[in-house]
């Protein structure tokens, strides 16, 4: 089973801030099956990022996924007030095919 | 747009079952997989399963035994049962559909209570 790893646990930034988070795999994997989502308090996660790297469409341009083999990162160019929210990286394969990182929280400093 | 939403009952009593349906409105439910995914409060999110609209299906090993899920493409519904459920069962269900290898739309998900 491939294990997501995701740090920091909270990331406390100020508006404005850029913010890179983190997640590693327990192995190697294809960029190709690596997601991130967002999720804000009530409501269900919402895809930002697929194949590592490529936005989703509508997604703000200062969304972006990087990272290869083990690790990968999503990097927030400049907060906005509605960016601080619950992140989650997701793999897709393996004897569990759907696994979730533990989430990242984004929360104003 | 598509979208999905999961309905059904809000209180399930322990060692009974589970059962909730997802709707899926504005598109055919035809030529997609579609996901079942939990998240106890405060916690992360637990990958239950998957259906195929030809019928097959795939589930987490941890959840296997007690899961099944059925779909009816006349309804544009698919289904969750989960068996001999307990308080860990205690979670916000989502029905998402699967995109190549990430999920897409989300429902806004249904809570479900294990509670006597």
């Amino acid at each position: 089973e491939i294990v997501l790893t995701q740090s920091p646990g909270t990331l406390s930034l100020s508006p404005g801030e850029r913010a890179t988070l983190s997640c590693r795999a327990s192995q190697t994997i294809s960029s190709s099956n690596l997601a991130w989502y967002q999720q804000k308090p009530g409501q269900a996660p919402r895809v930002l990022i697929y194949g590592a790297t490529s936005r989703v469409t509508g997604i703000p341009d200062r969304f972006s996924g990087s990272g290869s083999g083990t690790d990968f990162s999503l990097t927030i160019s400049r907060l906005e007030p509605e960016d601080f929210a619950v992140y989650y990286c997701q793999h897709y394969g393996g004897s569990v095919l759907f696994t979730f990182g533990p989430g990242t929280k984004v929360d104003v400093k | 747009q598509v979208q999905v939403q999961a309905s059904g009952p809000g209180l399930v009593k322990p060692s009974e079952t589970l059962s909730l349906t997802c709707t899926v409105s504005r598109g055919s439910i035809s030529t997609y997989y579609y996901s079942w995914v939990r998240q106890p409060a405060g916690k992360g999110l637990e990958w239950i399963g998957r259906m195929y609209t030809g019928g097959n299906t795939d589930y987490n090993p941890s959840l296997k035994s007690r899961v099944t899920m059925s779909i009816d493409t006349s309804k544009n519904q698919f289904s969750l049962k989960m068996t001999s459920v307990t308080a860990a069962d205690t979670a916000v269900y989502y029905c998402a559909r699967e995109l190549t290898s990430w999920f897409d739309p989300w429902g806004q998900g249904t809570l479900v209570t294990v509670s006597s």
